[in-house]
């Protein structure tokens, strides 16, 4: 079975340009959870989605937007980006909702900002 | 509001080693414990996850511990190898609804 798979794998960008990323689950899974990882802060729960409905957010300002398609496929969507928006980007998938079962991660996208 | 702590950030072992990496938690009322582990540059792959109603989870030389009580979680990895070399991260949710909560993690080196 084909893990988690996220693309690009690495992007560059400059401040104020906007980026799309993409994750695709494990054949299955309904859940798909985005976190942003930073030597700093560590991994930060960006928002969770299931059934094609966002079902958690983290707190991060309304730039950083998600979707889910009815494949369960998700995007991620960052407009204005900012330095410090630098980080790899994880998308996780699981077969039920939130933590209750074991999350599968994918490579991820690292993003630079220029 | 759920904080994990992982102490310490880096630990340096001889190969054969046993060792035991720490993580703490605040609020007892976890839902479950996951352990993960990351390479360099790369995406975390699970390792245990314990739910909160076990003492413990084992996988091969891996052995997971759960103290509720205590807020406390232990990995223990038996006869260390090089290949064990990445960053552990543990994490726990409130409830099976909510999401992981992560620890920043302990990088440890096997030396050969």
């Amino acid at each position: 079975k084909a893990g988690v798979t996220q693309t690009p794998r690495y992007l560059i960008k400059t401040r104020g340009q906007q980026v799309t990323l993409s994750c695709s689950p494990i054949s299955g899974h309904r859940s798909v959870s985005w976190y942003q990882q930073t030597p700093g802060q560590g991994l930060q729960f960006l928002f969770e989605y299931f059934s094609e409905t966002q079902r958690n957010k983290g707190n991060f300002p309304g730039r950083f937007s998600g979707r889910q398609f009815s494949n369960s496929r998700s995007e991620m969507n960052v407009s204005t980006l900012e330095l410090g928006d630098s980080a790899l980007y994880l998308c996780a998938s699981s077969l039920a909702r939130g933590s209750t079962d074991t999350q599968y991660f994918g490579p991820g996208t690292r993003l630079t900002v220029l | 509001k759920q904080e994990v702590t992982q102490i310490p950030a880096a630990l340096s072992v001889p190969e054969g080693e046993n060792l035991v990496l720490n993580c703490s938690f605040t609020d007892s009322a976890i839902y479950n414990l996951q352990w993960f582990r990351q390479d360099p540059g790369k995406g975390l792959t699970s390792l245990l996850l314990i739910q909160s109603s076990q003492r413990e989870q084992t996988s091969g030389r891996l052995n997971a511990s759960l103290d509720k009580s205590s807020g406390r979680s232990t990995l223990y990895i038996a006869a260390s190898q090089p290949g064990d070399s990445a960053t552990y991260l543990c994490a726990a949710p409130n409830s099976g609804n909510t999401p992981l909560v992560f620890g920043k993690g302990t990088r440890l080196s096997v030396i050969a």
